[in-house]
C-alpha cells in the first residue's frame, strides 16, 4: 500500500458524460501526478500539482481538467468522453525537496466508456 | 521530445534462469526508475537509480545505470514464477517545476515452471 488512495475504483459511463476521479495523496506530500494507461498509448503523463499550483503539463486533453484542493487533494474531470477514454487512470504523490523525488502510485480507476 | 524504449516487450523464460530487461532513453536525464506492474493493478516502485554507474539490488532483481549510454539494465537472476509481472522503466528530466516521468512501452515478464 502506497498510502496514496484513489476513488472510485471502476467507473463505468456513456460516451457524452462527464465524470470526476478523485486523489488522496500520502501525508506529507504536496505533489499529485495524474497519468493515464490505455493499451494504445501506454502510460502517459498528464498533469501535474503542486501544492495547489499546476506545475506540469502533458498530453492532456482539452476535455481534462484537473485541480488540487487546499487539503492537498486532487481532482480529474473527464468531460465529453468518447470510447478512447476507456483506460485506467493513476494518481501518484511525490515530495520535491528529496533527491530521488519518488513518486508514488495510487491504486487507479478503471474508466470504462459505452 | 524524449523517448524510452525497453527490450524486450515480451519475455517469456523458465525458472531458475537468468535475463535482462534494457531501457534505452533518448536526452539526459538525472532519474531513472524502475516499476513493476501486476495485471490490473498499482505500478510498484523498486528502484531509483541516480547517477551514472549506479546499481541497485534487491533478491533477485539488479537495476544498474549507465547516463553515457542513456541505458539502464535490469537484470534477474535464478526467475521464480512470482516475478511473473510487466516491469516499466521510466526516466524523469527534472524542470524547474516539477518532474514528470516518462514511460517505457514496459516488458511483461513470464516465468514458466
Amino acid at each position: 500500500d502506497s498510502g496514496v488512495t484513489q476513488t472510485p475504483k471502476h467507473l463505468i459511463t456513456a460516451t457524452g458524460q462527464r465524470v470526476t476521479l478523485r486523489c488522496s495523496p500520502r501525508s506529507g506530500d504536496l505533489s499529485v501526478y495524474w497519468y493515464q494507461q490505455s493499451l494504445d498509448q501506454g502510460l502517459q503523463f498528464l498533469i501535474q500539482y503542486y501544492n495547489g499550483e499546476e506545475r506540469a503539463k502533458g498530453n492532456i486533453l482539452e476535455r481534462f481538467s484537473a485541480q488540487q484542493f487546499p487539503d492537498l487533494h486532487s481532482e480529474l474531470n473527464l468531460s465529453s468522453l468518447e470510447l478512447g477514454d476507456s483506460a485506467l487512470y493513476f494518481c501518484a504523490s511525490g515530495r520535491l525537496k528529496t533527491g530521488l523525488n519518488e513518486q508514488f502510485f495510487g491504486p487507479g480507476t478503471r474508466l470504462t466508456v459505452l | 521530445e524524449l523517448k524510452v524504449e525497453q527490450n524486450p516487450l515480451f519475455l517469456s523464460m523458465q525458472e531458475g534462469k537468468n535475463y535482462t530487461i534494457y531501457c534505452n532513453y533518448s536526452t539526459t536525464s538525472d532519474r531513472l526508475y524502475w516499476y513493476r506492474q501486476d495485471p490490473g493493478k498499482s505500478l510498484e516502485s523498486l528502484f531509483v537509480l541516480l547517477s551514472n554507474g549506479a546499481v541497485k539490488q534487491e533478491g533477485r532483481l539488479m537495476a544498474s545505470l549507465d547516463t553515457k549510454a542513456r541505458l539502464s539494465t535490469l537484470h534477474i537472476t535464478a526467475a521464480v514464477h512470482d516475478l511473473s509481472a510487466t516491469y516499466f522503466c521510466a526516466v524523469a528530466i527534472k524542470e524547474t517545476s516539477g518532474s514528470r516521468l516518462t514511460f517505457g512501452e514496459g516488458t511483461q515478464l513470464t516465468v514458466n515452471p
